[in-house]
């Protein structure tokens, strides 16, 4: 059974930093490339990150873009999105997603529980 | 501002048939990219309901289909129930903007 796992959100000052993780297991982690998508309180989705399977490629949205970083750890099957220069408009549920293929394009076919980042002074 | 756009509510009694549409352009469905459709239950993560314009993963009732023409795709739900309550997502590829793109969201209510 595939499962995602998100931690590490909390509460964070504007301006600070927070790293949240996502924990994979019941695939074939390296296969798969993953992203993060966030949600903002009582608004839609937005997509903010992906890293390829092999680490080698990533993504951002230009919202996060020279804030953010994404990384994976194949040791834990385990990906991480790093936030640095934290804004109120970062504060959401960052949900952790597995990437799959499609004929034309992508889409994300399991996602984890969220983990809630509040930037707040 | 959303790329791909979508009616904000939608509402329908049990047992009755509805549709929501999600359009988008030259750059992304009309591109030829895939539409894909994920159900958000209150309080819940989004779970993927459609992929590939008109696939249903396994565990999906056949009362959900989807839809997809020139710009623009579409959701079925036949034979609605109260637990098909939710918001639901359009998503798809732009070639222009280089990422995936989400639809504002529908809010179903029954």
């Amino acid at each position: 059974e595939v499962q995602l796992l998100e931690s590490g959100g909390a509460l964070v000052q504007p301006g600070g930093s927070l790293r949240v993780s996502c924990a994979a297991s019941g695939f074939t982690f390296g296969s798969y490339a993953m992203s993060w998508v966030r949600q903002a309180p009582g608004k839609g989705l937005e997509w903010v990150s992906t890293i390829s399977g092999g680490g080698g490629s990533t993504h951002f949205a230009d919202s996060v873009k020279g804030r953010f970083t994404i990384s994976r750890d194949s040791s834990k099957n385990t990906v991480y999105l790093q936030m640095n220069s934290l804004r109120a408009e970062d504060t959401a549920l960052y949900y952790c997603a597995r990437r799959n293929s499609a004929m034309m394009g992508f889409f994300f076919d399991y996602w984890g529980q969220g983990t809630l980042v509040t930037v707040s002074s | 501002q959303s790329v791909l756009t979508q009616p904000p509510s939608v509402s329908g009694a049990p047992g009755q048939r509805v549709t929501m549409s999600c359009t988008g352009n030259r750059s992304n469905i009309g591109a030829g990219y895939d539409v894909h459709w994920y159900q958000q239950l209150p309080g819940t993560a989004p779970k993927v309901l459609i992929y590939g314009n008109t696939n249903r993963p396994s565990g999906v009732p056949d009362r959900f289909s989807g839809a997809k023409s020139g710009t623009s795709g579409s959701l079925a739900i036949t034979g609605l129930q109260t637990e098909d309550e939710a918001d639901y997502y359009c998503q798809s590829y732009d070639s222009t903007l280089s990422r995936v793109v989400f639809g504002g969201g529908t809010k179903l209510t029954v």
